[in-house]
This record gives C-alpha cells, structure tokens and sequence, in this order.
C-alpha cells in the first residue's frame, strides 16, 4: 500500500537558520502530496501541497518541489523563525483511493531556538 | 467563513463505555474524513463518508462507527472503549474528491 516516511526529529535549529526535513512516498500512480503543520493543542494547517510532477508547493515562505524520479517532497525554508516551531507532516493521496483518505508520514518536530 | 468544529474537545470515559463525537465541516463541504492521531500509530485514517455514503474506511475494528447527516454534519462512534482507544480524534472536511482538506481542532479522548 501507500506509504510515507519523514526524517525523525526532533530538528532543532537557530532562528535564521536553514531548515530541510526530508519527505519520501511509495505509492503507485501519480499521488497528489501535501504538507500540514500542527501547533501545540492544535489539530492539523495546510501548510502547501503539489499535485504533479515538477509542481512547487509553497506557502509562509516554506517551499517543496515533487520529484517523480526520486519518489520526494522535502519540506525547505530559508530562514526559520521562532513561530514555525511546530510539528511538520507530509502526506498523499493516492490516484487509487475511492476518496480523500489522506496517508501520513510519521511526523518531525521542529524546536527553533532564539 | 466558519472552520471545522469538533465538539466536545475533550472527553474523559471509561473502559467498556462508549463515545460518540460530532464533526461539523465548513459550510458547503460534503466530504468529512475522521483520523485518530496517537503518539505510537501517529495519524491513521478512519473513514470518510460523502453526501452521507461511506466512501473510504481505514483498518480499525467494527468497534469503530461513523455517519453522515444531510447537513454534511458527521458523528464518530467507539463502542466498547478500550485504554488504547485514548487519541485526538481528528475530523476533515473538504468539498470534493482531491480538494484541500481543512482540519478541525480534534476532540481529545481519554479512556481511564
């Protein structure tokens, strides 16, 4: 089945810092990929998300390229701030569902340090 | 326009009880999905249901129950409650198939 696998956290950083959390998939067919962004006693944000091949998610300066070749949608930023620190999850959805099921990557935790 | 709503947000139950919690999507969606988020499983898809149809279910137990009303409002239902049934239960409303998905706050359940 569909499956989803993120860099263990958590990643903790200076603020300005450069930020990367890697996103790998395995789905069959052309998935649409996502990431959300959840807050302390939060539920989940659309943070940005690609549809196909080659598209460049990006949203609150947080940007992420779909890359067949590589199965990958990582997650980059190139100056964090305190704000963002917050759990990042990548997800698909599958050309195969009936529906909108969403499959999540296990989640990274950002801390970003003042 | 008014987010997801989850009521209640939190709720504290015993083994053997069972819960029922409400989701009420963003006016004009019609497609509500339900995950339950727990720190050892992370998100795990329940199920999701369209125009009160039950589309997609995810690998949980029979235990598990959901439904849809014509107002697109959706209620989850845990017969039996079990300690490892404790999670943020997290609704999802969206207007169709491959459209953004809007997440509510979650009802945090506790099963003591």
């Amino acid at each position: 089945g569909d499956s989803v696998t993120q860099m263990e956290g958590p990643v903790t950083l200076s603020e300005e810092a450069f930020l990367t959390i890697n996103c790998t998939y395995t789905a069959t067919g052309y998935p649409s990929l996502f990431w959300y962004v959840q807050y302390p006693g939060e539920g989940l944000q659309l943070l940005l998300k690609a549809t196909k091949a080659d598209d460049k998610g990006s949203n609150k300066g947080f940007e992420a390229t779909y890359r067949k070749e590589t199965t990958s949608f990582h997650l980059e930023k190139g100056s964090v701030q305190v704000s963002d620190s917050a759990v990042y999850f990548c997800a698909l959805s599958g050309p195969n569902n009936a529906g909108n099921m969403l499959t999540f990557g296990g989640g990274t935790r950002l801390m970003v340090k003042p | 326009k008014a987010g997801v709503t989850q009521t209640p947000r939190y709720l504290i139950k015993t083994r053997g009880q069972q819960v029922t919690l409400s989701c009420s999507p963003i006016s004009g969606h019609r497609s509500v999905s339900w995950y339950q988020q727990t720190p050892g499983q992370g998100l795990q898809f329940l199920f999701e249901y369209f125009s009160e149809t039950q589309r997609n279910k995810g690998n949980f137990p029979g235990r598990f129950s959901g439904r849809q009303f014509s107002n697109s409002r959706s209620e989850m239902n845990v017969s039996t409650l079990e300690l490892g049934d404790s999670a943020l239960y997290l609704c999802a409303s969206s207007s169709g198939i491959g459209e953004t998905q809007y997440f509510g706050p979650g009802t945090r359940l506790l099963v003591l």
